[in-house]
């Protein structure tokens, strides 16, 4: 079964640096999206990604964070200066279409201390 | 009122029980929804769309009144294995974004 695959699985960085989460949306997918996760908390939305630009974002994704499709394959999220509170798992997640039920990767544990 | 609505749980039941989950969602222009489940510490998993005449999958059944914007999930023959959060999650068209509730938590126990 197709997968979406995350590196690296666990990150650890001190506040104040610049992390990439790296992810690979399933091939024949063409909506992208991050989502993020505080233990204990629900899920929430950062950011969707079509046609090679931001489609949607939430209020979490304010200018310190980032997205790119540098070669067709591989999707990131940049969090340019890291804070405490950046600590959390990041999901990438890819949907073929609309009407899809959205495919997640294993995801990302940054730990920001 | 809060987008999706699950009571938290958890949801203690022995092996091969039948267990219902319910979920309300607020908003009415939602035109998609999906039941996931998620295991501690991993990613949310699609566990099935949820159609408007309701339908089922193995020990799953899920039901969905838009009149009342209510969802349902049912569980026969629960395993140890069925033991996760159950997350309702509806999608509207004019957005691109998932909205995930807390869940309701189930543990099943020998």
């Amino acid at each position: 079964e197709p997968e979406v695959t995350q590196t690296p699985s666990h990150q650890v960085t001190q506040m104040g640096q610049e992390v990439i989460l790296r992810c690979v949306p399933i091939s024949n997918h063409l909506y992208f999206y991050w989502y993020r996760q505080i233990l204990g908390q629900k899920v929430e939305f950062l950011v969707s990604f079509y046609n090679n630009e931001i489609s949607e974002k939430s209020e979490i994704f304010d200018d310190q964070f980032s997205v790119e499709r540098p070669d067709g394959s591989n999707f990131t999220l940049k969090i340019r200066s890291t804070k405490l509170e950046d600590s959390a798992m990041y999901f990438c997640a890819s949907i073929q279409g609309s009407d899809y039920g959205y495919t997640f990767g294993s995801g990302t544990r940054l730990t920001v201390v | 009122r809060k987008e999706v609505e699950q009571d938290p749980g958890p949801f203690n039941v022995p092996e091969g029980a039948t267990v219902a989950f319910n979920c309300t969602y607020s908003n009415s222009a939602s035109q998609s929804f999906f039941w996931y489940r998620q295991d501690c510490r991993k990613e949310p998993k699609l566990l099935m769309s949820v159609y408007s005449s309701g339908n089922e999958d193995g020990r799953f059944t899920a039901q969905l009144n838009r009149a009342s914007q209510y969802i349902s999930l049912l569980i026969r023959d629960s395993k140890l294995s069925d033991s996760a959060t159950y997350l309702c999650v509806p999608r509207t068209y004019n957005t691109d974004k998932l909205i995930f509730g807390t869940g309701t938590r189930l543990q099943v126990f020998p």
